[in-house]
Order: structure tokens, then sequence, then C-alpha cells
């Protein structure tokens, strides 16, 4: 069974300050993914990541798959309050099956 | 990108009875879909994947005879809860793969038994 450990839990910071939530997997997977969610509402895709070592950026977030493709991690810069979420990793198993992180609350606090 | 329409938003029903959520693909064909169960505040668990034209096939743990789900077109599939009980309150969310794209999800269902 694939799975993914997603670190921390909770994150709550100040506007402004720098964070990095951590996802990792003893598991090989073909790509892995990046969603933010609000409260009553579904995941929305962030970023899909897929080759090792690869890193994405989306504005003030950054996104790396380790070179092992069995981790990555979400860098936000100079978090905002609109930035507070929950945010998942997922990774694509077998059966075309997502694969899901905890998760990490986030809380930016301005 | 594709656009996943679910459907009740939120829904609150007695203890016995039964609660039926829609999925439907607006603007892609889906032979596949997955239904996922979200408690507050933590991921999302699959339940069950959704084929079309044949039976799902239900995760571990998961009862298919109270999570019924029909998958009747390649654009719709259904998820209905039986006889629910408070215990079954949960956010439901639908999704479906979009090869070269990744995953779409549905807005999710707020179910609440009381």
């Amino acid at each position: 069974t694939q799975l993914l450990e997603q670190s921390p839990q909770f994150l709550s910071i100040q506007e402004g300050e720098n964070l990095t939530v951590y996802c990792n997997s003893s598991s090989v997977f073909s790509s892995l993914q990046w969603y933010r969610q609000e409260p009553g509402e579904g995941p929305v895709l962030l970023v899909t990541v897929v080759t090792g070592g690869e890193v994405k950026k989306l504005k003030r977030l950054t996104f790396q798959f380790g070179d092992a493709r069995k981790d990555s991690s979400l860098h936000i810069t100079a978090a905002q309050p609109g930035d507070t979420g929950l945010y998942l990793c997922a990774g694509a198993g077998g059966g075309n099956k997502l694969v899901f992180g905890a998760g990490t609350i986030l809380r930016v606090k301005s | 990108g594709a656009v996943v329409s679910q459907h009740p938003s939120w829904v609150i029903c007695k203890s016995g009875t039964s609660v039926k959520i829609e999925c439907r693909s607006l603007d892609f064909q889906a032979t596949t879909m997955f239904w996922y169960r979200q408690f507050p505040k933590q991921s999302l668990m699959l339940m069950a994947t959704s084929n079309e034209g044949s039976k799902a096939t239900y995760e571990q743990g998961v009862e298919k005879d109270k999570f019924l789900i029909n998958h009747a077109s390649l654009t719709l599939s259904t998820l209905t809860v039986t006889s629910a009980h408070p215990e079954d309150s949960s956010f439901y969310i639908c999704s479906f793969p979009m090869p070269g794209y990744g995953y779409t999800f549905g807005s999710g269902t707020r179910l609440t038994v009381v």
C-alpha cells in the first residue's frame, strides 16, 4: 500500500513569513500533485510534478519533486492571509487512484 | 479545463432515509470516477472507484450495500447513501482523472444526518 506522510499537520504563521510543507513516501510515484482546498469546496489543483528533481514555481509557491520521486515539498514565500487553507499532496498510484497525504491546515494571520 | 458539477452542495436528512448525490462531467467523458469522503480538517479518503457500465470497486472497509454507486453514462455518476445514520454525516467529493491534466474535483456535498 502506497502511503504519503505529510507534515506539518497544522501551521499558523504571521503574514510575510515563509513556510514549507513536506510530503514523503517510501514508494515511488509516477507523479505527485499539490492541491489547495477551502472549507466547503472541493480541492483545486495547484501543480503536478512528474520528473525527479523537478522544480515548479507558481508566483510565491515553489514545488519540488525529489530525485527519487518519493518526496515533494511546497514552499510559500511571504505568506498572505489569502493563502489560508488546507493543502494536500497526492500521488498517482495504481489504477489511476490518487493517494492523499493527511493534509496541512495553513492559517496566515494578518 | 474540465468542469465537474456535483449536486446537491449540501443536504440534511433524517436517520433512516436515503440520499443521492450526483456528479456530472460537463465537457469530458469519464469512464472512471472516484468518490471520496472527508471529515472536518482531515484529508480525503477514497471510498470507491466508479466504472462506467460496470460495478464499482470499493475500498476496504466501505460497505457497498450502504454506499450505492451507479455510473450509467460517461458523464454521470451517482452515490446513494442508504439508510443514513448520523455517523454518515460527512463531506462527499467526486473526482475524475483527465489524462495529461490531472484530476478534477467536484465542489463537494455536505451531508448532515439528524
